[in-house]
């Protein structure tokens, strides 16, 4: 099975700052990989899929890069509404989230 | 649009079966796969199987076999879960998600369904 490692598990950061957020496969998932915004009580939200392809709708203040078993989520211009946990998603083989990341506004 | 619409809070007690469902509206149900997802308390998303509507295909992960019997009505477009032999640890969150069209990533979520195990 295919491991995934999201880093950091929660982090602060002020608004209108960024953030970047990053998963680590334990191998080769040839960039599909997916990432949500996950708040409570709602479903998942898609923001990115294939690597780095916007979902029509969401702000291009998110962004997303990576290939082979590295990658990352970046949030620029942070704005309330991002408070969120957010989740990496493999679908190389199967699936596999990452453990998430609490996102905090200082 | 889109809409996957889950059934709500569920009490059941150890040793019991209980049969969350999903209703899909928006879109034609029996072309897509419809995914299941659990989320304990404080932790990650797991991937528990999938269905295809259309025919009754099913895929689980190894972990849920024989836990979790993933079903279809397609008069009615809703999808269903019954986790059987409940215990403490399947005591979570659980989420229907739709696979996108043609694609493997899951691009719609219900809101969730909460079931707690409890004597």
């Amino acid at each position: 099975d295919i491991q995934m490692t999201q880093s950091p598990s929660s982090l602060s950061a002020s608004l209108g700052g960024k953030v970047t957020i990053t998963c680590k496969a334990s191998q080769d998932i040839n960039k599909y990989i997916a990432w949500y915004q996950h708040k409570p009580g709602k479903g998942p939200r898609l923001l990115i899929h294939y690597t780095s392809t916007l979902q029509p709708g969401i702000p291009s203040r998110f962004s997303g890069s990576g290939s082979g078993r590295d990658y990352s989520f970046s949030i620029s211009n942070l704005e309330p509404e991002d408070i969120a946990t957010y989740y990496c998603l493999q679908y190389d083989n199967l699936y596999t989230f990452g453990g998430g990341t609490k996102l905090e506004i200082k | 649009q889109v809409q996957l619409q889950q059934s709500g809070a569920e009490l059941a007690r150890p040793g019991a079966s209980v049969k969350l469902s999903c209703k899909a509206s928006g879109y034609t149900f029996t072309s897509y796969w419809m995914q299941w997802v659990k989320q304990r308390p404080g932790q990650g998303l797991e991937w528990i199987g999938a269905i295809y509507p259309g025919d009754g295909d099913t895929r689980y992960t190894q972990k849920f076999k024989g836990k979790a019997t993933l079903t279809a009505d397609k008069s009615s477009s809703t999808a269903y879960m019954q986790l059987s032999s409940l215990a403490s640890e399947d005591s979570a969150v659980y989420y229907c998600a739709r696979r996108g069209y043609d694609v493997y990533y899951f691009d719609y979520w219900g809101q969730g369904t909460t079931l707690t195990v409890s004597s």
